[in-house]
């Protein structure tokens, strides 16, 4: 079964600066898809970023991008220039295109504070 | 907004009872999963659907049980209720089993 492992459980960064979130994965399957989750106070849980395995290219979106290391089984997200708004947990997440093993599995969580 | 609908938002009933989620997913998603997030725990996945079908499980009690319509909303029940039933219930939809699924707002559950 494939595990999500997020070491850290929380995190804390200067506004305007740049943090990194790391994330680790078991997998025996060639294809799959990660992705980075954030929850806000409010609970509601939205997509950040998502990363085809195929794709050699690191996946970017606006001050977000993640490091994809597929040999290590690595995927960590760099938040740059850090806002406020960004304080949340945040949860790294595997997908299987397969079948039965298509479900989101979720590692733990790590919570980011942002310091004004 | 999402687009995936969740009803209700909040529900408090007691111990002993049953009660039934709502979610509507997406228009064009056929794929629904449930998950259960425990006060200051992580994501538990319950159960999935794809076109009406079970298509995958997860530590699911067999007081919960789900099921998704022809229309595609899905419902959750979930019977007897026990003190740590208390938790957020979220939905969650996708267009097919492999791309990414967008969370509905969660379904808070009390149980007192």
């Amino acid at each position: 079964a494939q595990t999500v492992t997020q070491s850290q459980p929380e995190m804390s960064v200067q506004e305007a600066e740049t943090v990194t979130l790391s994330c680790t994965y078991d997998t025996s399957e060639s294809d799959y898809y990660l992705f980075w989750y954030k929850q806000p106070p409010s609970r509601q849980m939205i997509l950040v970023i998502r990363q085809e395995a195929y794709k050699q290219q690191n996946a970017t979106e606006n001050r977000f991008s993640v490091n994809f290391q597929k040999a290590a089984k690595s995927f960590s997200l760099k938040i740059s220039d850090s806002q406020l708004g960004d304080a949340a947990m945040y949860f790294c997440a595997y997908r299987s295109p397969t079948g039965a093993n298509s479900k989101l599995t979720f590692g733990k969580g790590i919570t980011l504070s942002v310091r004004p | 907004d999402s687009g995936v609908t969740q009803t209700p938002k909040h529900l408090i009933t007691a111990t002993g009872q049953r009660v039934t989620l709502r979610c509507s997913p997406r228009s064009g998603d056929l794929s629904v999963y449930w998950y259960q997030q425990s006060l200051d725990q992580g994501l538990q996945f319950l159960i999935q659907y794809y076109n009406g079908e079970e298509r995958a499980k997860g530590n699911i009690l067999e007081r919960f049980s789900a099921q998704q319509f022809p229309d595609l909303h899905s419902e959750l029940n979930l019977s007897s209720l026990e003190l740590g039933d208390s938790a957020l219930y979220f939905c969650a939809s996708s267009v097919t089993t492999h791309t990414e699924a967008f969370f509905g707002q969660g379904t808070r559950l009390t149980v007192v």
